[in-house]
């Protein structure tokens, strides 16, 4: 089975610094894929950034990336410039094919406070 | 664009009811998952239905049943409700290759509460 680890259970993070958030994963899957979600209050998941196994690049949307070290088995999210509006809960995941059905294992979450 | 799009929003029910939730899903999205959120924790699979067929279901009891209807719509019913149902209920919806591409987007959810 796979498995999303997020150990660190809140951070805080001075407005206009950067900040990273950590994500361990474990798969015997070769093919397979990371994502970040952002969750507000509002309790919407908000996609983030996306980084398949295969892909040669780390990935990057806007202020965020993704640096992914394969080898590692990490997939540790990067918020440049943070902004008060990143103060969310944020879940790492990972796609897991089952069958005929597709779905995310997500982790515990963290939770980011961004002081100005 | 509309995107993803369930009701209620919150709800609170006692303990024995029956619940049913739904979900609109983003315009040419054929895919609707369902996932359970318990406070504290990251979201839990329950269901994925493509083309009005389940694809797939997570550990949950048979108190738990959905389907998806022709306009891609679907329902979530959870029977003889139990404290243990309170939580968020999210809906997302997808293309059918959205593994390839992050292309899974959720609703706001609807919050349960079961007294």
């Amino acid at each position: 089975a796979q498995k999303i680890t997020q150990t660190q259970p809140g951070m805080f993070v001075q407005e206009k610094e950067a900040v990273t958030l950590d994500c361990t994963y474990d798969t015997s899957d070769p093919s397979y894929g990371l994502f970040w979600y952002k969750q507000p209050s509002s309790g919407e998941m908000i996609f983030l950034i996306y980084q398949g196994s295969y892909d040669q690049q780390n990935a990057t949307e806007g202020r965020y990336s993704l640096n992914f070290q394969k080898a590692r088995k990490s997939a540790n999210l990067v918020i440049s410039a943070s902004q008060l509006g990143d103060s969310a809960m944020y879940f790492c995941a990972m796609r897991e094919l089952t069958g005929g059905s597709e779905k995310l294992v997500f982790g515990k979450g963290m939770k980011l406070t961004v002081n100005p | 664009d509309a995107g993803v799009t369930q009701s209620p929003t919150h709800l609170i029910k006692t303990r024995g009811q029956h619940v049913t939730l739904r979900c609109s899903p983003i315009s040419g999205h054929k895919s609707v998952s369902w996932y359970q959120q318990v406070l504290g924790q990251g979201p839990q699979f329950i269901f994925q239905y493509y083309e009005k067929e389940e694809r797939g279901r997570g550990n949950f009891p048979d108190r738990f049943s959905a389907r998806q209807f022709p306009n891609y719509s679907s329902e979530l019913n959870v029977n003889a409700l139990l404290l243990g149902d309170s939580a968020l209920y999210l809906c997302a919806s997808s293309p059918w290759d959205w593994m390839n591409t992050g292309e899974l987007f959720f609703g706001e959810g609807s919050r349960l509460t079961v007294l």
